[in-house]
């Protein structure tokens, strides 16, 4: 595709549902991002991926979070029994090569998640 | 460990200049990226620095220093669409962020 691309665009949970965003990164782009933002605040690291290895999901907050992208281009981030705290911007982004080679990112639009 | 920090807030008046700082402690350091992100929007590529100095592109310019962990970004005649964030990310694999830089742009 011409971008990254992520659905839902906006996704209101109520508190103990669970959801599924979706990343869709540019075609051929090996590495792929999860980051999650919160109002005013930087995006913060959650998880990466080289191709369909996961090669670091450091930044995932609990075991409630789980990332997964098994053919090596769409991207699922699934949170299980979200809670108040879980309301973010969730963005997605992807680069043309693999780890170590320190390119620019290409970033969705983001899913905003509210959870009441 | 990694630590990023760039002011959380500017104000500058149109046609003027301004300095964006950024200093940054990262493992594994592979040059400094700066991002532009309009309020609701994505974050997209401004620059990229591997080497120290000055890359100058249009009316953007961004510096860095290595060895003191520091680079600022440069924005001359402000124009009122340069109202964004601005976002420092050291170049890790991590590509990890600093809380990003809130610019208004006054007429």
């Amino acid at each position: 595709g011409a971008g990254v691309s992520q659905s839902p665009r906006y996704k209101v949970a109520k508190r103990g549902q669970d959801v599924a965003l979706r990343c869709d990164p540019i075609s051929g782009h090996v590495s792929l991002f999860w980051y999650q933002q919160a109002l005013g605040q930087g995006p913060e690291f959650l998880t990466y991926f080289q191709n369909e290895a996961q090669l670091d999901k450091s930044g995932l907050p609990s075991d409630r979070f789980f990332a997964e992208r098994p053919e090596g281009s769409v991207s699922t981030l699934k949170i299980q029994r979200t809670q108040q705290e879980d309301s973010a911007v969730y963005l997605c982004a992807s680069s043309l090569e693999g780890f170590g080679t320190n390119e620019k990112l290409f970033f969705g639009s983001g899913t905003q998640l509210s959870v009441l | 460990g990694q630590n990023i920090d760039q002011p959380t807030e500017m104000t500058a008046t149109e046609g003027a200049i301004v300095q964006i700082n950024c200093t940054y402690q990262t493992s594994g350091f592979n040059g400094l990226f700066w991002y532009q992100q309009h309020a609701g929007e994505a974050p997209t590529f401004l620059s990229y620095n591997v080497l120290d100095g000055l890359e100058e592109k249009g009316r953007f310019s961004s510096f860095l220093s290595r060895s003191k962990g520091y680079s600022y970004l440069l924005l001359k005649e402000l124009q009122m669409k340069d109202s964004a964030s601005y976002l420092c990310s050291p170049g890790t694999y991590k590509y990890i962020f600093g809380t990003g830089t809130r610019l208004k742009v006054l007429a």
